[in-house]
Parts: C-alpha cells; structure tokens; sequence
C-alpha cells in the first residue's frame, strides 16, 4: 500500500520570506513523488517530479522540492514566497501502482 | 505543456435529469484517464480510472450505475450523473496521464449544482 501524509492543515508565511510544505510518504519500491498546487475553483497544476536522479528538483513558479530517502519525504520549498502563491498544494506518490496517491492537501497563505 | 480540457466548468441541474462532464486531452494521447470529486476543503476522492477502450474499475462505494464512463478513444472521456441528486452536487475534477512515468495533467474542473 502506498500512502502520503501532509502533517499541516494550513501554513502561513509573510511574503518574501521562505516557504516549505511539508510531505512525507510510504510506498513499496522505488517511490514516483509529484507536487500540484490548486488555485480557487480549478484543477490542480503540475509543479514538480522525483523519478530519479538528483534529490533535489526545481519546478515551475521557483519552487522547488528535496527527496530524503532516509526520512521518507518530499518537502516543497521556496526561497521567497509571493502573495500570488497562496493556494492550496498537493503531494502526490506512486509505486507499484500506476494510480497515484494524493495527500489531504496544505492550504498556503501568503501574507503581504 | 500537457492541456486536458474539461467541460463544461459548471453546471446546474434538477434533480432528477442526467448531467455529461468531458474531459479531453488536447496535445497527448491520454492511455488512462482518472475521475475525482472534491468536497469543499477537501482533498481529491478518486472515483474511477479508465484506460481507453475498456470498462472503467471504479472505486469502493462509488456506484457505476450512477457515475457512467467512457473513455472511447484515447483523448476523450466522458462522466455522465444519472438521475443526479442534491448530494451530488460537488466539484468534479478529471486527469489524464500517457504514460507511467507521467505526472497527471488536470481538467479545470466541473462544479455540478443540482436543485
């Protein structure tokens, strides 16, 4: 069984500052790790990837993520937050399973 | 990018009549498509995943015979609500994917009100 834990409900951030939401995971195998974010009333968007390779992955919007196989995480990070992106994010993960795993989502708020 | 359409992005119903969501990928060919329903403040329910030209393996406690899929070809599935009721109402939102290694790419969503 594969699963995905988001431990925050809700973070807050001011702007400018950094940002992380956190994502821990358990999967069989090699896990697959994914990052969407979804605005108000939308779909979600793709931010990032693990497959392999580095453990640290740069995405869309300056964010970026690091994948700890020791700690089983995928935390999503920014250097500087912007007020645009209060939304709410999802961790997703994959293993045997072609059907991905969503977390229960982390709202951010940014606040100017 | 990846673009899957969704349409329409809301609908309203009377209870009753029956209500057709599609979800199209536009630039890729989409071998399996997934449906989800989102409550307010919640995250995605997964309602069923359909590969293109086989029946739809839906997930426990969602009804097939209310909740119809087709994924007829390899850009377009379909969600039709049969006899759609007040608790039916909710976002419902589709993603597509071509391959494994893919991450999913989302439809805008459908905010279905039934009256």
């Amino acid at each position: 069984a594969q699963s995905v834990a988001q431990p925050e409900d809700q973070v807050n951030v001011a702007e400018g500052n950094p940002l992380t939401v956190k994502c821990t995971y358990s999967v069989s195998g090699n896990p697959y790790l994914f990052w969407y974010v979804q605005y108000p009333n939308r779909g979600l968007q793709f931010l990032l990837k693990y497959i392999t390779g580095d453990n640290l992955v740069k995405g869309s919007y300056g964010f970026e993520a690091e994948f700890n196989k020791s700690q089983t995480s995928f935390h999503l990070k920014k250097p500087s937050a912007l007020v645009s992106d209060s939304a709410l994010y999802f961790c997703a993960v994959k293993g045997g399973s072609y059907i991905p795993t969503f977390g229960r989502g982390t709202s951010l708020i940014v606040h100017p | 990018g990846a673009v899957v359409s969704q349409h329409p992005s809301w609908v309203i119903c009377k209870s009753g009549t029956s209500v057709k969501i599609e979800c199209r990928s536009l630039d890729f060919q989409a071998t399996t498509m997934f449906w989800y329903r989102q409550f307010p403040k919640q995250s995605l329910m997964l309602m069923a995943t359909s590969n293109e030209g086989s029946k739809a393996t839906y997930e426990q406690g969602v009804e097939k015979d209310k909740f119809l899929i087709n994924h007829a070809s390899l850009t377009l599935s379909t969600l039709t609500v049969t006899s759609a009721h007040p608790e039916d109402s909710s976002f419902y939102i589709c993603s597509a994917t071509g391959s494994f290694n893919s991450p999913l790419h989302f439809g805008n969503g459908t905010r279905l009100t039934v009256t």
